[in-house]
């Protein structure tokens, strides 16, 4: 079956400028997490869905990310007034549910701010 | 809170050759342990994970790991290393309860010299 799907694969922004990200998770999986990947690093989270439910977003860095999953399925990431610093790999991943599930990956969207 | 340490950012190994890639957690409750591998401008692949049954887990492309609780490790490896496994390994960590997270290490590039 199709796998965890994310667009665009690479965004380039002027900083100031508004993205959104956009993830398709598996059929019937009931939670999706954001993780941010930065050059080098391992991802670190940024926030949880559980169906619509936003669950967790303590690993937002700051007010300008915004997440949503209207109807449980496809979810965005918003970055308002995109920084420098926020030039990162978006990984979305998706799961069936509990902590000890797989969590499947996307193949993420690199986002450059120039 | 949970934590990985990933000892190691670069290892080289000859074809061929055992892979030992190291990894150590800190959780204060027992852990769901993973490996993931990631190749360029690709999402992350799982490998194998712990999930309290079997200590010794088996996983694709050869890959096995152990978990030990009393060492707080949860090695991988591979008896013979192919061209093919060069890629960035990742060991993560998340547990039961209502953050459902994983907890990434810094990560581990594998060379396989020929």
């Amino acid at each position: 079956g199709a796998g965890v799907s994310q667009s665009p694969r690479y965004k380039v922004a002027k900083r100031g400028q508004d993205v959104a990200l956009r993830c398709d998770p598996i059929s019937g999986h009931v939670s999706l997490f954001w993780y941010q990947q930065a050059l080098g690093q391992g991802p670190e989270f940024l926030t949880y869905f559980q169906n619509e439910a936003q669950l967790d977003k303590s690993g937002l860095p700051s007010d300008r990310f915004f997440a949503e999953r209207p109807e449980g399925s496809v979810s965005t990431l918003k970055i308002q007034r995109t920084q420098q610093e926020d030039s990162a790999v978006y990984l979305c991943a998706s799961s069936l549910g509990t902590a000890a599930d797989t969590q499947y990956f996307g193949p993420g969207t690199r986002l450059t701010v120039l | 809170a949970q934590s990985v340490t990933q000892l190691g950012s670069h290892v080289s190994v000859s074809e061929g050759a055992l892979v030992l890639l190291r990894c150590n957690y800190s959780s204060s409750v027992p852990p769901y342990l993973f490996w993931y591998v990631q190749y360029p401008n690709q999402g992350l692949q799982l490998l194998l994970k712990y999930t309290s049954a079997a200590t010794l887990v088996k996983g694709i492309n050869g890959f096995e790991a152990e978990f030990k609780k009393s060492e707080t490790s949860f090695h991988l490896t591979k008896p013979s290393a192919h061209m093919s496994d060069a890629a960035e390994y990742f060991c993560a960590v998340s547990v039961s309860g209502s953050a459902r997270q994983l907890t990434f290490g810094s990560g581990t590039q594998l060379t396989v010299l020929p």
